[in-house]
């Protein structure tokens, strides 16, 4: 069965630190890779989605970027953390475009 | 741009009462419809998935529903339980070039008392 770990589960950081939060699907391959984030009051945001490797797209010019090194595996990175990059990033996974999505269990970033 | 509302925003109803989320969207054109649970401070899991072809699917208590023409959607429990209480979330797949992009709602906090 397919499994999806995101980590660290909660995460604080200064102001002008740099980020990397790493997510691994296992028992699939070539999965579609999202990664959302969740703000306090704004809901489920999109933020970058790879279909394949060297595949990367972004949603919302911002201060993250996102890499995917091997097929299975997503990362998100800053390189220097504002105050507005607080939030819940949660990453999710997809065998296709039209399949059903299946989300990591969250990330809680705290800037401060 | 697809837009996606969720009334009500909470709900609180007694343990054992059948209820009823509402989800709906301003776009017709989507590839499938899903409905997820999230508890507080955790992931998302997925509930159900409704393909655009099809009107209703089912697992356990849970039936979720789908009205393309209407832009609906709605979220069906019975005989619900203190253990549902949680936030449901539905979110819409475009299909095509959109490769998965879910759009999301604001969700519905649900609260099951004994």
């Amino acid at each position: 069965s397919q499994t999806i770990h995101q980590w660290p589960a909660t995460l604080v950081q200064p102001v002008g630190s740099p980020l990397s939060l790493e997510c691994t699907v296992e028992g699939t391959s070539n999965p579609n890779l999202y990664w959302y984030r969740q703000a306090a009051g704004r809901g489920l945001q999109l933020l970058f989605y790879s279909i394949g490797i060297d595949q990367i797209s972004s949603e919302v010019p911002q201060n993250l970027s996102a890499s995917r090194p091997q097929d299975r595996q997503f990362i998100l990175s800053s390189k220097k953390l504002l105050l507005s990059d607080s939030g819940f990033y949660l990453c999710a996974w997809s065998v296709s475009s039209g399949s059903e999505a299946f989300f990591g269990q969250g990330t809680r970033l705290t800037v401060v | 741009k697809q837009e996606v509302t969720q009334i009500p925003a909470a709900l609180s109803v007694p343990e054992g009462e059948n209820l009823v989320l509402n989800c709906s969207f301003t776009d017709s054109a989507i590839y499938n419809l899903q409905w997820f649970r999230q508890d507080p401070g955790k992931g998302l899991t997925s509930l159900l998935l409704i393909q655009s072809s099809q009107r209703e699917q089912t697992s356990g208590r849970l039936n979720a529903s789908l009205d393309k023409s209407s832009g609906r959607s709605t979220l069906y429990i019975a005989a619900s339980q203190p253990g549902d209480s949680a936030t449901y979330l539905c979110a819409l797949n475009a299909g095509g070039t959109s490769y998965g992009k879910l759009t999301f709602g604001q969700g519905t906090i649900l609260t099951v008392h004994p």
